[in-house]
Formats: structure tokens, sequence, C-alpha cells
């Protein structure tokens, strides 16, 4: 089975200043992986997904992130955050085979942007 | 298209009540999703479909949770009896094989 750790429950961060999220997965087959962002009281919304190619994948509201197969880790960055930025970030895996299509989150990150 | 569409928004019954939440998924989408999120859990997933039959239910907790598929435009979870350690948000979302879900707004379930 797989499973993902984001290992920072809480990241406060000024704006304009850079931030990475950090998340690391388990798995024993290949993977697809995702990161989502939940506004308050709102569903969770795609930003980018890394499902083959290209190791650095960028998404929307300038997030991207860098999938690193020897260090199981897809990490999200953003060079500049914005207050609007402030949410909870999940970051996902599913796999190629079995499981059909299923996600597996993380326990969520929560970005708190700064004046 | 509008997305994934779940009903109610919000709903608050009585312990020992039936509950209904309903989905509408994205059209074309093959996979069907129902998830629960609670602070203490996190998100959950409790089952999903592929082609309206159902593929995995074992994050279903209990017999009280029952879901369906009847056609490919619309599924329901139910719960009957409800409890108080129901009360969370559950979301619906659908994807293509291999994408990234799509997911509804959300029904905030509380149960009194």
């Amino acid at each position: 089975a797989q499973s993902v750790t984001q290992l920072d429950s809480q990241v406060p961060v000024f704006e304009e200043a850079p931030v990475e999220l950090r998340c690391n997965y388990s798995s024993s087959v290949s993977v697809y992986l995702f990161w989502y962002v939940q506004y308050p009281n709102q569903g969770l919304q795609l930003l980018l997904k890394y499902l083959s190619g290209s190791t650095l994948v960028k998404g929307i509201n300038g997030f991207e992130a860098e999938f690193n197969k020897s260090q199981t880790s897809f990490h999200l960055r953003k060079p500049s955050v914005h207050i609007s930025d402030t949410a909870e970030y999940f970051c996902a895996v599913s796999v190629f085979t079995g499981g059909g299509n299923k996600l597996t989150f993380g326990t969520g990150t929560q970005l708190k942007v700064e004046l | 298209d509008a997305g994934v569409i779940q009903s109610p928004r919000h709903e608050v019954t009585e312990m020992g009540q039936e509950v209904t939440l309903r989905c509408k998924p994205i059209s074309g989408h093959d996979y069907l999703f129902w998830y629960r999120q609670t602070m203490m859990r996190g998100l959950e997933l409790l089952i999903y479909f592929n082609n309206n039959v159902p593929i995995d239910d074992s994050g279903m907790p209990e017999d009280r949770f029952s879901a369906k598929m009847p056609n490919a435009s619309f599924s329901t979870l139910k719960i009957q009896p409800s409890e108080p350690r129901d009360s969370a948000v559950y979301f619906c979302a659908s994807s293509h094989p291999g994408q990234g879900a799509i997911f509804g707004s959300g029904t905030r379930l509380t149960v009194v």
C-alpha cells in the first residue's frame, strides 16, 4: 500500500517570501502525485499533478513541484507568496495498478502568510 | 461543465435519523469517490466506483453506511441510523483514470 507524509503541519511565512511545503511518499510501484489546496469552508482544488515526463511540474497560482524518485519526494514551492495563498495544502498519491485510481492523502500543511 | 455537484451543502439532523448525501459527477468521468474529512482523521476514502460499480468499500466505517451509483450521473451516500460521531464534511470527487480527482464543495453534516 502507498502512503504520504507531510512533515510540517503548519508553515508560517511572510508575504513575498519563498515557501516550500514538503511531501514524501512510500510505494512499491510507480505512482502519480498531486497537490491540492483547500481554502476555508471549501472543497479541494487541484494545484498540479505529476503523471510522467518532466520532473518539474508547474501548476496554478504560480506553484510548482519537483518529483524526486530517489528521495521519494514531491515538494511544493512558490518563489513569492501572497496573503491569498493562506490555505491548507494536501499532497496525494495514486498508483498505476491494482487500486484503480484512488488517492491517498497526507495530513495536510497549513500555510499561513503574514504581512 | 459545472463541476462535481453535491447536495445539500449543510445538513443538521438528530441522532438516529437517516441521512442521504447526493453527488453528480463530471460528465464522462469513469471514477467516483466519496471522502470524509474530520479534524481528527483528516481525509479518508470511504468508497469508490468505476463505471458505476463499487470497487473498494473498505473505508466505509460500518454497516450504517451505504453508497450507490445507479447511473453514471448520480451517486448517494446514506447513513442509517446517524450518530454524532458521523459529523464531518463529506466530499464527492470524480476523475478520469490516472488524472487528478475533481472535488465537489462538500456536505457539512452535523448530527446532534
